[in-house]
């Protein structure tokens, strides 16, 4: 059975500080791994990682894949209250002719004034 | 303007009675899924469609249905089999056979249901 395990669960920091949230997983047939932040309501899209080693980057967020060690990480620099959010880590892979993602538990990101 | 709506955002319903919530998009995606979202978890795959006329189990279908008549709407419905149905549901789509599409799904708004 896939698996996408998150960590922390939650965090509480202060405007400016800098946070690492960790994705580590276990699937068979893996395509990518997708990050995604959720306010309250749909999930929007942030980084898609195919490749180990190469990092991905918008601004004050970044996130990097290691395929051999199976995990990935986001980090946001210099955080503002509207970081705060569910940051979710998913992985798609194939299942049949269907691709599927499997989502972690998500990271409650709260950032504080 | 594209995208997927759901409706209705909020919906109460008593215990037994079945109710079925609404996913439409205009993005032209062949595959349409459903999830279920639950306090400090992530999204669970209810079920999937990847072609009109056509859908598949995820991993917690039970007490779930679903309908795919048009390529357009992906209706889920809660039955009264469904033990703890009180959760926010997300409705996504995506265009599995686009080989430079990214594998990102496109979700629509949400419908919290809570059973009374």
């Amino acid at each position: 059975e896939d698996k996408v395990v998150q960590s922390p669960l939650s965090l509480v920091v202060h405007e400016g500080d800098t946070v690492t949230l960790n994705c580590s997983y276990e699937v068979t047939n893996f395509r990518s791994l997708l990050w995604y932040k959720q306010e309250k309501k749909a999930p929007t899209f942030l980084f898609m990682l195919t490749s180990s080693g190469i990092e991905k980057k918008s601004g004050r967020l970044s996130s990097i894949l290691d395929k051999k060690e199976l995990f990935s990480i986001l980090n946001i620099t210099a955080t503002q209250t509207g970081d705060s959010a569910i940051y979710l880590c998913a992985v798609a892979a194939l299942s049949g002719s269907a691709r599927q993602l499997t989502f972690g538990s998500g990271t409650q990101l709260t950032v504080l004034p | 303007d594209g995208g997927i709506t759901q409706s209705p955002k909020y919906l109460f319903r008593k215990e037994g009675q079945n109710v079925t919530l609404s996913c439409e998009q205009n993005l032209n995606h062949d595959a349409m899924y459903w999830y279920r979202q639950d306090p400090g978890q992530g999204l669970r795959l209810i079920y999937y469609s990847q072609i009109v006329n056509d859908f598949q189990k995820g991993d917690i279908a039970e007490g779930y249905s679903v309908s795919r008549e048009k390529k357009e709407s992906f209706p889920l419905t809660v039955t009264s089999a469904q033990k703890n149905p009180t959760a926010f549901y997300l409705c996504a789509s995506d265009d599995p056979r686009d080989s430079k599409a990214t594998d990102t799904q496109y979700f629509g708004p949400g419908t919290r249901l809570t059973v009374l």
